[in-house]
Protein backbone atom coordinates (compact mmCIF):
# COMPACT_ATOMS: atom_id res chain seq x y z
CA UNK A 1 0.00 0.00 0.00
CA UNK A 2 1.55 3.58 -1.01
CA UNK A 3 2.22 5.50 1.87
CA UNK A 4 3.63 9.33 1.76
CA UNK A 5 5.65 10.91 4.84
CA UNK A 6 6.96 14.74 4.63
CA UNK A 7 9.44 15.69 6.46
CA UNK A 8 11.85 18.90 7.40
CA UNK A 9 11.99 21.51 9.59
CA UNK A 10 8.91 22.56 11.84
CA UNK A 11 9.97 25.99 12.03
CA UNK A 12 11.61 28.20 9.44
CA UNK A 13 12.04 31.83 9.73
CA UNK A 14 11.06 34.81 8.37
CA UNK A 15 12.46 35.81 4.23
CA UNK A 16 14.01 32.13 4.62
CA UNK A 17 13.38 29.07 2.16
CA UNK A 18 10.75 26.08 3.65
CA UNK A 19 12.38 22.79 2.27
CA UNK A 20 10.08 19.91 2.65
CA UNK A 21 10.83 16.15 1.41
CA UNK A 22 8.12 13.62 0.60
CA UNK A 23 9.12 10.12 0.82
CA UNK A 24 6.93 7.59 -1.47
CA UNK A 25 6.58 3.96 -0.48
CA UNK A 26 5.20 1.42 -1.88
CA UNK A 27 5.16 2.16 -5.35
CA UNK A 28 7.69 3.85 -7.82
CA UNK A 29 7.09 7.86 -8.07
CA UNK A 30 7.62 6.76 -11.99
CA UNK A 31 4.56 4.96 -12.23
CA UNK A 32 2.26 6.71 -15.38
CA UNK A 33 -0.92 9.14 -14.85
CA UNK A 34 0.31 9.25 -11.48
CA UNK A 35 1.34 13.06 -10.57
CA UNK A 36 3.10 14.05 -7.24
CA UNK A 37 1.97 17.41 -5.32
CA UNK A 38 1.99 19.56 -2.05
CA UNK A 39 -1.31 21.04 -0.49
CA UNK A 40 -1.33 23.25 2.68
CA UNK A 41 -3.72 24.23 5.20
CA UNK A 42 -3.17 27.20 7.21
CA UNK A 43 -4.31 27.51 10.70
CA UNK A 44 -8.03 27.91 11.21
CA UNK A 45 -8.24 28.05 7.28
CA UNK A 46 -9.08 25.30 4.33
CA UNK A 47 -6.73 23.80 2.00
CA UNK A 48 -4.92 25.33 -0.73
CA UNK A 49 -3.46 23.66 -3.71
CA UNK A 50 -0.07 24.68 -3.93
CA UNK A 51 1.75 22.73 -7.06
CA UNK A 52 1.59 19.37 -8.75
CA UNK A 53 4.82 17.74 -10.29
CA UNK A 54 4.83 14.71 -12.87
CA UNK A 55 7.98 12.57 -12.67
CA UNK A 56 8.98 13.38 -16.25
CA UNK A 57 9.80 16.94 -14.52
CA UNK A 58 6.55 19.13 -15.49
CA UNK A 59 5.35 21.36 -13.15
CA UNK A 60 2.23 23.17 -12.81
CA UNK A 61 2.02 25.73 -9.90
CA UNK A 62 -0.21 27.76 -7.95
CA UNK A 63 -0.20 31.36 -9.56
CA UNK A 64 -0.40 32.95 -6.13
CA UNK A 65 2.37 31.09 -5.12
CA UNK A 66 4.47 30.36 -8.29
CA UNK A 67 7.30 33.22 -8.16
CA UNK A 68 8.23 31.12 -4.80
CA UNK A 69 7.57 27.56 -4.87
CA UNK A 70 10.03 25.04 -7.03
CA UNK A 71 8.69 21.79 -6.71
CA UNK A 72 11.70 18.73 -8.16
CA UNK A 73 11.49 14.56 -8.34
CA UNK A 74 14.51 12.49 -6.85
CA UNK A 75 13.65 9.31 -9.12
CA UNK A 76 16.82 7.70 -7.59
CA UNK A 77 15.42 8.14 -3.87
CA UNK A 78 11.89 7.65 -4.59
CA UNK A 79 11.36 11.10 -2.77
CA UNK A 80 9.84 14.55 -4.21
CA UNK A 81 10.56 17.95 -2.74
CA UNK A 82 8.94 21.30 -2.36
CA UNK A 83 10.87 25.01 -2.03
CA UNK A 84 8.76 27.69 -0.92
CA UNK A 85 11.15 30.73 -0.47
CA UNK A 86 10.71 34.03 1.33
CA UNK A 87 8.54 32.95 3.81
CA UNK A 88 6.09 35.17 6.16
CA UNK A 89 3.54 34.33 8.66
CA UNK A 90 1.64 33.59 6.01
CA UNK A 91 2.91 30.73 5.35
CA UNK A 92 2.72 28.99 8.60
CA UNK A 93 0.77 26.06 7.92
CA UNK A 94 0.01 21.92 7.85
CA UNK A 95 1.75 20.59 4.36
CA UNK A 96 0.19 17.69 2.60
CA UNK A 97 1.90 15.63 0.44
CA UNK A 98 -0.22 13.79 -2.12
CA UNK A 99 -0.70 11.19 -4.79
CA UNK A 100 -2.74 12.34 -7.78
CA UNK A 101 -4.21 10.57 -10.23
CA UNK A 102 -3.98 11.67 -14.12
CA UNK A 103 -4.10 15.36 -12.97
CA UNK A 104 -7.70 14.86 -11.20
CA UNK A 105 -8.32 13.44 -8.19
CA UNK A 106 -6.23 13.33 -4.91
CA UNK A 107 -6.01 9.63 -4.01
CA UNK A 108 -3.52 9.67 -1.31
CA UNK A 109 -2.58 11.89 1.25
CA UNK A 110 0.37 12.03 3.87
CA UNK A 111 0.01 12.43 7.41
CA UNK A 112 0.69 16.26 6.94
CA UNK A 113 3.78 18.53 8.98
CA UNK A 114 3.27 21.69 10.90
CA UNK A 115 5.43 24.01 9.39
CA UNK A 116 5.43 27.31 11.81
CA UNK A 117 7.13 30.58 10.41
CA UNK A 118 8.89 32.92 13.44
CA UNK A 119 11.98 34.32 14.40
CA UNK B 1 -9.39 31.07 -10.09
CA UNK B 2 -13.04 29.25 -10.12
CA UNK B 3 -14.21 29.83 -6.50
CA UNK B 4 -15.81 26.38 -4.69
CA UNK B 5 -19.07 27.85 -2.20
CA UNK B 6 -20.18 25.10 0.31
CA UNK B 7 -23.32 25.23 2.31
CA UNK B 8 -23.44 24.88 4.99
CA UNK B 9 -20.23 25.48 6.85
CA UNK B 10 -21.59 23.65 9.89
CA UNK B 11 -24.12 21.40 10.69
CA UNK B 12 -25.28 18.99 13.77
CA UNK B 13 -26.89 15.79 13.13
CA UNK B 14 -28.63 12.99 14.71
CA UNK B 15 -27.30 9.63 14.16
CA UNK B 16 -29.48 7.89 11.24
CA UNK B 17 -30.36 11.23 10.34
CA UNK B 18 -29.55 12.58 5.97
CA UNK B 19 -26.73 15.06 5.97
CA UNK B 20 -26.99 17.32 2.24
CA UNK B 21 -23.80 19.50 1.58
CA UNK B 22 -23.93 21.67 -0.96
CA UNK B 23 -20.51 22.54 -3.24
CA UNK B 24 -21.59 25.57 -6.18
CA UNK B 25 -18.82 26.32 -8.65
CA UNK B 26 -18.45 29.92 -9.95
CA UNK B 27 -17.73 29.04 -13.34
CA UNK B 28 -19.05 25.57 -15.02
CA UNK B 29 -16.69 22.51 -14.32
CA UNK B 30 -18.07 19.83 -16.11
CA UNK B 31 -17.79 16.56 -13.30
CA UNK B 32 -14.40 17.68 -12.52
CA UNK B 33 -15.65 18.01 -8.84
CA UNK B 34 -14.44 15.41 -5.71
CA UNK B 35 -15.56 15.18 -2.38
CA UNK B 36 -12.98 14.40 0.56
CA UNK B 37 -13.62 13.78 4.21
CA UNK B 38 -11.11 14.97 7.08
CA UNK B 39 -11.32 13.26 10.29
CA UNK B 40 -9.63 15.66 13.19
CA UNK B 41 -6.00 14.64 13.35
CA UNK B 42 -6.16 12.67 9.90
CA UNK B 43 -5.63 13.20 6.38
CA UNK B 44 -8.26 14.02 4.27
CA UNK B 45 -9.84 11.03 2.49
CA UNK B 46 -11.06 11.00 -1.13
CA UNK B 47 -14.89 9.91 -0.71
CA UNK B 48 -16.29 10.69 -4.39
CA UNK B 49 -14.64 11.28 -7.89
CA UNK B 50 -16.19 13.06 -10.53
CA UNK B 51 -19.18 14.17 -9.29
CA UNK B 52 -21.00 10.77 -8.85
CA UNK B 53 -18.63 8.21 -9.05
CA UNK B 54 -18.08 6.02 -5.46
CA UNK B 55 -14.77 4.79 -4.37
CA UNK B 56 -13.57 1.39 -3.68
CA UNK B 57 -13.70 0.94 0.34
CA UNK B 58 -16.15 3.78 1.16
CA UNK B 59 -19.16 3.03 2.63
CA UNK B 60 -22.48 3.29 0.07
CA UNK B 61 -24.35 5.87 2.47
CA UNK B 62 -21.58 8.35 0.53
CA UNK B 63 -23.23 9.75 -2.70
CA UNK B 64 -23.07 12.08 -5.06
CA UNK B 65 -25.24 14.04 -7.76
CA UNK B 66 -24.61 17.38 -9.94
CA UNK B 67 -27.04 19.57 -11.08
CA UNK B 68 -25.59 22.65 -13.42
CA UNK B 69 -22.72 24.11 -11.67
CA UNK B 70 -24.15 22.93 -7.98
CA UNK B 71 -22.81 19.81 -6.68
CA UNK B 72 -24.24 17.69 -3.79
CA UNK B 73 -22.53 14.65 -1.31
CA UNK B 74 -25.19 12.82 0.75
CA UNK B 75 -24.79 10.91 3.72
CA UNK B 76 -27.66 8.59 3.84
CA UNK B 77 -27.87 7.46 7.34
CA UNK B 78 -25.48 8.83 9.51
CA UNK B 79 -23.19 7.46 11.84
CA UNK B 80 -20.77 8.27 14.76
CA UNK B 81 -17.80 7.81 13.12
CA UNK B 82 -18.74 10.29 10.21
CA UNK B 83 -18.37 13.12 11.91
CA UNK B 84 -15.75 15.29 10.00
CA UNK B 85 -14.69 18.18 7.49
CA UNK B 86 -16.20 17.62 4.24
CA UNK B 87 -14.52 19.50 1.40
CA UNK B 88 -15.28 19.59 -2.23
CA UNK B 89 -12.57 20.03 -5.02
CA UNK B 90 -11.97 21.42 -8.55
CA UNK B 91 -9.53 19.84 -10.99
CA UNK B 92 -11.43 21.31 -14.30
CA UNK B 93 -8.95 24.28 -14.22
CA UNK B 94 -5.60 25.69 -12.81
CA UNK B 95 -5.21 26.67 -10.04
CA UNK B 96 -7.03 23.59 -8.48
CA UNK B 97 -9.14 25.09 -5.73
CA UNK B 98 -10.90 23.89 -2.56
CA UNK B 99 -14.08 24.52 -0.79
CA UNK B 100 -14.17 26.49 2.06
CA UNK B 101 -15.10 23.00 4.49
CA UNK B 102 -18.02 21.92 5.96
CA UNK B 103 -18.14 20.70 9.27
CA UNK B 104 -20.40 17.55 10.34
CA UNK B 105 -21.13 17.02 14.23
CA UNK B 106 -22.94 14.43 15.74
CA UNK B 107 -25.40 15.44 18.14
Amino acid sequence: QLQLQESGPGLVKPSETLSLICSVSGDSITRSDYYWGWIRRPPGKGLEWIGTIYYSGSTYYNPSLRSRVTMSVDMSNNQFSLKLDSVTAADTAVYYCVRVFAMATIVTWGQGTLVSVSS
Amino acid sequence: EIVLTQSPDFQSVTPKEKVTITCRASQPIGSNLHWYQQKPDQSPKLLIKFATQSISGVPSRFSGSESGTDYTLTINGLEAEDAAMYYCHQSSTLPWTFGQGTKVEIK
